[in-house]
């Protein structure tokens, strides 16, 4: 079946602008996951959903920074008035997850975002 | 901070050869770990998973050994392949959401 699928995949943006960035998960899957993933580190976590909630946004590098999924299903990562240091592979990942059930995550191909 | 980390950071090995991946994670409270794979330009694959209550999962050519008296965790490939050439991730659910809490990752080099 469809896997998790982002877009854009690469994005360039100039210093200050905002960008939107969408995640699908796998249909039926509760949990959703953003991580950022610097060049030649291990994805880290930036915020996570349950359905429509977010449950956790501790992350989250700056209030400029921002995510939603108003409708359980599609997400979008936002970052506002962008920096270099912004410059990353953001990662979405979804799971069955619910509660405190654990199960494998499933991870997007990533948006790469380099900021000019 | 708790984190989970890697003994060697890349690996070289011949076609064929059996490879071993080490990881050394530091949460004791950490009940799930998975093995990732992620090749270049794209996002991890998930390889396989292995829960606190057991020491020892295989897959199809690989098998995950977990040791929680040494918080030690490692993948081994048999009959590595030129196709299994990525940078290798291990993580743990350490955070409060079950968020995943990664490793830097170990580069596998395969040579024909």
């Amino acid at each position: 079946g469809a896997g998790v699928s982002q877009s854009p995949r690469y994005k360039v943006a100039k210093r200050g602008q905002d960008v939107a960035l969408r995640c699908d998960p796998i249909s039926g899957h509760v949990s959703l996951f953003w991580y950022q993933q610097a060049l030649g580190q291990g994805p880290e976590f930036l915020t996570y959903f349950q359905n429509e909630a977010q449950l956790d946004k501790s992350g989250l590098p700056s209030d400029r920074f921002f995510a939603e999924r108003p409708e359980g299903s599609v997400s979008t990562l936002k970052i506002q008035r962008t920096q270099q240091e912004d410059s990353a592979v953001y990662l979405c990942a979804s799971s069955l997850a619910a509660g405190t059930s654990v199960y494998e995550q499933y991870f997007g191909p990533g948006t790469r975002l380099t900021v000019t | 901070g708790e984190s989970v980390g890697l003994h060697l950071p890349t690996l070289s090995v011949q076609e064929g050869d059996n490879s071993i991946i080490n990881c050394a994670y530091s949460n004791s409270a950490s009940d799930y770990f998975i093995w990732y794979k992620q090749e270049s330009g794209k996002g991890p694959q998930f390889i396989i998973d292995i829960r606190s209550n057991m020491d020892k999962r295989q897959g199809q050519r690989v098998t995950v050994l977990l040791n929680k008296t040494v918080k030690h965790l490692s993948l081994q490939i048999a009959a590595t392949q030129p196709g299994d050439s990525a940078v290798y991730f291990c993580a743990e659910n350490g955070g409060s959401q079950g968020n995943l809490i990664f490793g830097k990752g170990t580069k596998l080099s395969v040579k024909p």
